[in-house]
């Protein structure tokens, strides 16, 4: 079946750029979708559709997909950005929705 | 606006079936404009799609919880449940019931979530 990779841990000092991937078989053949969720909170999205974003959500937040990597990238990065980070995909294969194992957001 | 709320005990037996409730306010379920669809979150992990259901009854299953898995949706309570039988200890996370807009089929995003609720397996 298909398979989300997303990296553990990413680190970024405050105001800097953070790119948090989701690497999948061929993924930019498909759409994919962003969640950020913080300590004790349900998911909130913030990119659908590989690039667009919730009305909510800042402009610093925004999405790319192509080949074999989706990317989420966070400029100027915030204290407040701290959170895990999963992407979700459809596998229509044998029509199911998969989630990738999310990234720990850390600002420095 | 639209929340959901889930609902049911917090503590299931091993071997016992987990059956939980997610109740739908602020809008119908019945409007044909949504999914429904559950997911868990074991303590300390990741998200685990478990399943989605359109009003009408059609649903879709994660594979690997197919065999031990039921959601199905009361439009008159404007309600929709999760069964999933014979638990085990691996069974235990935070369950949490979404809604996603059915724009063009059941793979869009879960753009509201109920609160969540614990359940723990155990005897």
């Amino acid at each position: 079946s298909y398979v989300l990779t997303q990296p553990p841990s990413v680190s970024v000092a405050p105001g800097e750029t953070a790119r948090l991937t989701c690497g999948g078989n061929n993924i930019g053949s498909k759409s994919v979708h962003w969640y950020q969720q913080k300590p004790g909170q349900a998911p909130v999205v913030v990119i659908y559709y590989d690039s667009d974003r919730p009305s909510g959500i800042p402009e610093r937040f925004s999405g790319s997909n192509s080949g074999n990597t989706a990317t989420l990238t966070i400029t100027r990065v915030e204290a407040g950005d701290e959170a895990d980070y999963y992407c979700q995909v459809w596998d229509r294969s044998d029509d199911h929705l998969i989630f990738g194992a999310g990234t720990k957001l850390t600002v420095l | 606006q639209m929340q959901l709320q889930e609902s049911g005990p917090g503590l299931v037996k091993p071997s016992e079936t987990l059956s939980l409730t997610c109740t739908v306010s602020g809008g119908s379920i019945n409007s044909g404009n949504y999914y429904w669809g559950w997911i868990r979150q074991p303590p300390g992990k990741g998200l685990e799609w478990i399943g989605t259901i359109y009003y009408s009854g059609h649903t879709y299953y994660n594979p690997s919880l197919k065999s031990r898995v039921t959601v199905s949706v009361d439009t008159s309570k404007n309600q929709f449940s999760l069964e999933l039988t014979s638990v085990t200890a691996a069974d235990t996370a935070v369950y949490y019931c979404a809604r996603m807009e059915a724009v063009a089929g059941p793979y869009d995003t879960f753009d509201i979530w109920g609160q969540g609720t614990m359940v723990t397996v155990s005897a």
